[in-house]
């Protein structure tokens, strides 16, 4: 079956500056890689995702980047704003099937 | 358009008892995904489910749990004679047809004393 692996596992930044993510996958068969956001206590939230046929995506401060050769993508998020603190999970899809979700990424934006 | 609904949203049950949690998709969504967070965890898949049909049911544990979507009513992911180590957020998700985005609902977290 499908392995995801995102790193790091925490990150801290400095307001204003950028935050990466990334995550690797075993199966080339993925074909769909979302993002999601979780506020402690809350739902994943869809923040951007990436179809297979696509190299970049990007909505206003995030950006998403995917290389099907190496089976990875990352997620970019510039300007940082202390509300993006949140734990970020990467996951990947083949076959319109479940998520396999990355182990997830504690971001923190100190002002 | 209401999102993904879940209910109860909090379920405290003592060990051997049953629970039952109840998830309605978005208006428009037939594909249902049960999905299990534990403290400080990624998610973890466990059903997937279509109306009237479960379609992979490999991340669900054998023994214990079962899940259904009635052609009428919510979906339904039961566990029976709860143990401690059922302890978690259970979160379903949404999508309108097969390789479409999944959204997910508020979960209920379920504690086993």
């Amino acid at each position: 079956g499908e392995n995801v692996e995102q790193h790091p596992s925490t990150l801290s930044v400095q307001e204003g500056d950028s935050a990466v993510i990334k995550c690797t996958y075993s199966d080339s068969a993925s074909n769909y890689f979302p993002w999601y956001k979780q506020e402690l206590g809350k739902r994943p939230q869809l923040i951007i995702d990436i179809r297979s046929n696509v190299g970049e995506k990007k909505d206003q401060r995030i950006a998403v980047t995917l290389n099907k050769t190496a089976k990875h993508f990352s997620l970019h998020i510039t300007e940082t704003q202390p509300e993006d603190s949140a734990v970020y999970f990467c996951a990947a899809q083949y076959a319109g099937n479940m998520l396999t979700f990355g182990g997830g990424t504690r971001l923190m934006v100190k002002p | 358009n209401a999102g993904v609904m879940q209910n109860p949203r909090h379920l405290v049950r003592r060990r051997g008892q049953e629970a039952r949690l109840r998830c309605s998709p978005m208006k428009g969504h037939s594909h249902v995904y049960w999905y299990r967070q534990l403290p400080e965890e990624g998610l973890k898949f466990m059903v997937y489910l279509q109306k009237e049909n479960i379609i992979d049911e490999s991340g669900m544990p054998k023994e214990r749990f079962s899940a259904e979507f009635p052609k009428e009513g919510p979906s339904i992911l039961r566990i029976q004679q709860v143990v401690r180590g059922d302890s978690a957020a259970y979160f379903c998700a949404s999508s309108p047809r097969q390789e479409e985005t999944q959204y997910f609902g508020p979960g209920t977290r379920l504690l086993v004393l």
